[in-house]
Parts: C-alpha cells; sequence; structure tokens
C-alpha cells in the first residue's frame, strides 16, 4: 500500500518567518493530496489540498507545491503567527476511499 | 455546515470489556473512517465504509470491528478491549464532490 513519510516532526521559527513542510509518497497512482491542520484538544482540520494535475496551489499565506516526478509535495506557510502553532498532516489518497497520513509536524511560531 | 459527532470525548474501560465507540454525520455521505491517532505515528485507518452494511479494512483492523446499519452511522467495537488499544479514536466522513474529510473531535480510550 501506500506509505507517507513526512519532515520533519517538529519544528519552531519565529513569527513572521516561513515554516515548510514536506512529505513523500510511494504509490505514483496516488491523486489528491490534503493538508490537516490539528490544534491542541480539537480535530483535525482541513486547510489545503491539491490534486495531481496541479503543481502549486496558493490560499493567502498557505501554499502547497506537488512535484509528481520525484512523488513530494510541501505546504508552505508564510508570515507565520502564533495561532499557526499547530500539529500538521499531510495525506495521499488514490480512490478517495483511503487515505494514507504521515506522522505529522509539530509547528511551533514563537512571538 | 458538516457536523460528525461521536458519542464520548473520553472513556475508561477493563481490560477484556466490549467498547462501543459510535460516530453520527449529517451529511448524507457514503464514506465513513475509523482512525486511531498516537503521538509520533500520525493516525492509522482501521477500517472504513463506503456504504450501508458495506466496510473494508483499513492498515490495523486487528482487534477492530465495525458496523454500518445506517447511512449516518458508523460503530467501531472492540470485541475484547486490551491495553494497547488505549489511544485517541477519530471518525470520519467523505464529501464525494470534495474528498474533503470531516472530523469529530475525538474519543479518548483508556483501558485499564
Amino acid at each position: 500500500g501506500e506509505n507517507v513519510e513526512q519532515h520533519p516532526s517538529t519544528l519552531s521559527v519565529q513569527e513572521g518567518d516561513s515554516a515548510v513542510i514536506k512529505c513523500t509518497y510511494s504509490d505514483s497512482a496516488s491523486n489528491y493530496f490534503p493538508w490537516y491542520k490539528q490544534e491542541l484538544g480539537k480535530r483535525p482540520q482541513l486547510i489545503i489540498d491539491i490534486r495531481s494535475n496541479v503543481g502549486e496551489k496558493k490560499d493567502q499565506r498557505i501554499a502547497v507545491t506537488l512535484n509528481k516526478t520525484a512523488k513530494h509535495f510541501s505546504l508552505h506557510i508564510t508570515e507565520t503567527q502564533p495561532e499557526d502553532s499547530a500539529v500538521y498532516f499531510c495525506a495521499a489518497s488514490i480512490t478517495g476511499n483511503q487515505f494514507y497520513f504521515g506522522t505529522g509536524t509539530s509547528l511551533t511560531v514563537i512571538p | 455546515d458538516v457536523k460528525v459527532t461521536q458519542s464520548s470525548r473520553y472513556l475508561v474501560k477493563r481490560t477484556g470489556e466490549k467498547v462501543f465507540l459510535e460516530c453520527v454525520q449529517d451529511m448524507d455521505h457514503e464514506n465513513m473512517f475509523w482512525y486511531r491517532q498516537d503521538p509520533g505515528l500520525g493516525l492509522r485507518l482501521i477500517y472504513f465504509s463506503y456504504d450501508v452494511k458495506m466496510k473494508e479494512k483499513g492498515d490495523i483492523p486487528e482487534g477492530y470491528s465495525v458496523s454500518r446499519e445506517k447511512k449516518e452511522r458508523f460503530s467501531l467495537i472492540l470485541e475484547s478491549a486490551s491495553t494497547n488499544q488505549t489511544s485517541m479514536y477519530l471518525c470520519a466522513s467523505r464529501n464525494p464532490s470534495t474528498d474533503t474529510q470531516y472530523f469529530g473531535p475525538g474519543t479518548r480510550l483508556t483501558v485499564l
């Protein structure tokens, strides 16, 4: 089955700096790549996603890039704010029936 | 707004007990999922269901079973709870138009 690896496991940045989280996947048939944010004690929530026919997608301070050849995708957060502190999960899916998640990145934004 | 609810936020059970975790969604989604979340391991799929009475094993189905008698309800069953099943359990449903998964608040299960 699909294997998704996520790095780094922890990340600390100064407020205003950028943060980048990277994921790799193993199955070239995967075609949907969502990113979820989970604040402490809360449920994961989708923040951005990308499909395999697109190389980059942006939503205000958040962007995701996908390199199908290398089988990796990345989350970019610019101008980080304290409220960006959370655990971020990447995932990959082929059919929408099964989602394979990375192990998560704990992001801390230092004011 | 999609609403996914789970029957309990916290649950404490004893080894060997049968445990039922229930999940209800109100968006008529066909696909529903059960995950367990452990530190450093991310979210791991236990079972998913793509229709009433239909179920598929995920990556870690051992020790679990599921029931989907109605479209809105997906239950996770621990037939005989063990201490290594102490975990956070998250239910989700999927919007077929966008593939977005909507998660419930989670049930933190402790097995003593």
